[in-house]
């Protein structure tokens, strides 16, 4: 079990351009989720895959993010034509699919943090 | 919907002394309930959970949880306070009928541990 890895982790970008940041999960976790993170506030779920599927999204994620899980493994969160008010911790996190109905805890990556100047 | 209450933003404790960060929630169907820790520019660390039975339940470096249905609250403690507890504690639900498994978070509460 070598953890929630995410790349970058610091990301520092212009207004107006687009970024893309990549997770891997933990290898035998099918399902996958992506949390953001403002200054002083708790993770606001944003997304989740159930293997390539995303199965549920949240309001938060307007139409210029988008996120990716082309084979069930690692996945990629879009942002275009980034704001200043996309600037947050942008956090993955996986879990096994649990035959009991969601006993297992998510297991967090250490997070992207992006900056919009 | 699913909502989870930390009425504090922050708590102060004297390192030897007990500690109790509290969390309140609020879901339609049964609370599977957790606790994390996060460190300064890291992601968030998995603590201890409450999905059934003994409402006291224990969890990593010391901490327990006691889960109260009446008063739908799920307080964090530790008999002693260590300085290396300082850190930022979330809560967060579950809707045991949400098939996302999705963790609904709080605000928060920053825990400072003074030697």
């Amino acid at each position: 079990d070598t953890g929630v890895s995410q790349n970058p982790r610091h990301k520092i970008t212009k207004r107006g351009q687009n970024v893309t940041f990549r997770c891997d999960p933990i290898s035998e976790h099918n399902r996958l989720y992506w949390y953001r993170q403002t200054l002083g506030q708790g993770p606001e779920f944003l997304t989740y895959f159930q293997n390539e599927a995303q199965l549920e999204k949240s309001r938060l994620l307007s139409d210029r993010f988008s996120a990716e899980r082309p084979k069930g493994s690692f996945s990629t969160l879009e942002i275009q034509r980034t704001e200043q008010g996309d600037s947050a911790m942008y956090l993955c996190a996986s879990s096994s699919h649990d035959r009991e109905g969601g006993r297992s805890p998510l297991h967090f990556g250490n997070g992207t943090r992006l900056t919009v100047t | 919907a699913q909502s989870v209450a930390q009425p504090e933003d922050q708590v102060n404790v004297a390192e030897g002394n007990p500690l109790t960060v509290k969390c309140t929630y609020s879901v339609s169907g049964n609370p599977y309930l957790f606790w994390y820790v996060q460190y300064p520019n890291r992601g968030l660390q998995f603590l201890l959970k409450y999905i059934t039975g003994d409402n006291l339940v224990k969890g990593s470096y010391g901490f327990e949880a006691e889960f109260n249905k009446s008063q739908t609250s799920f307080h964090l403690k530790k008999p002693s306070a260590l300085v290396s507890d300082s850190a930022l504690y979330f809560c967060a639900v579950r809707d045991g009928r949400d098939s996302s498994y999705k963790l609904i978070f709080g605000s928060g509460t920053r825990l400072l541990v003074r030697p």
